[in-house]
């Protein structure tokens, strides 16, 4: 089983819908954080959060919050998507041997139309 | 944001043949990462590097971490088919703790 996993995987959605994008992983590791990539422009990071009652914003977090649940789970919401937000979407943990070291889930495609 | 710059941004070449990208920031970095993201994957991490001028190897992989530590090089000796994908570079300056990500390098080998 993978380390790193997101749901959904796909997602089209319409304009003003609410979203949110799970990630949970099974290192162990106290940090997530969540990226979106956009063709051409690399990974970019929206926020991070370094254990459970830790949330950090990071270089594109207007228009997204998130959650940590436990320190296993790391929510994403758009709390009314925008076109201008279809990307792929990332997860990614840390752990405490090697915090440069981050683990990326799969992916999460989203559409917003 | 800071800005990574990678180059090129892509690469088409033949199996056998060695590779060379380079990417170029505009702030001085403390760590230097190099990652490789397959299709419909996420990125996994090559090879990491924490001194100036460190050169460091994975392999068929070679990093360095340039000397001004505002850019660093990744060189793949003798490329095979399952080097294709998308090639890059992260960095990370003595404060904060994000990493920024470069714009990437697609490379393609042609068998």
């Amino acid at each position: 089983d993978a380390d790193v996993t997101q749901t959904p995987r796909n997602r089209i959605t319409k304009t003003g819908k609410r979203i949110m994008l799970e990630c949970s992983q099974t290192k162990g590791h106290d940090r997530m954080y969540w990226y979106r990539q956009d063709p051409g422009l690399g990974l970019r990071l929206i926020y991070y959060s370094f254990d459970v009652k830790d949330i950090n914003k990071g270089e594109i977090s207007d228009g997204y919050s998130v959650s940590r649940q436990a320190q296993a789970k790391f929510s994403l919401s758009l709390e009314s998507a925008i076109p201008n937000q279809t990307a792929l979407y990332f997860c990614a943990t840390s752990g405490p041997w090697d915090y440069d070291t981050q683990y990326f889930g799969p992916g999460t495609r989203l559409t917003v139309l | 944001g800071q800005q990574l710059n990678q180059s090129p941004q892509s690469m088409f070449i033949q199996e056998g043949e060695d590779v060379s990208m380079n990417c170029t920031s505009s702030s001085i970095f403390n760590t230097w990462l190099w990652y490789k993201q397959d299709p419909g994957e996420g990125p996994v991490l090559l090879i990491a590097l924490y001194k100036a001028g460190e050169l460091t190897s994975n392999g068929r992989l070679t990093a360095q971490f340039g000397i001004t530590r505002k850019d660093s090089f990744l060189n793949i000796s003798a490329s095979i088919p399952s080097d294709v994908g998308i090639y890059f570079c992260a960095g990370r300056g003595n404060t904060g703790n994000q990493f920024y990500f470069g714009t990437g390098t697609s490379l393609t080998v042609i068998p």
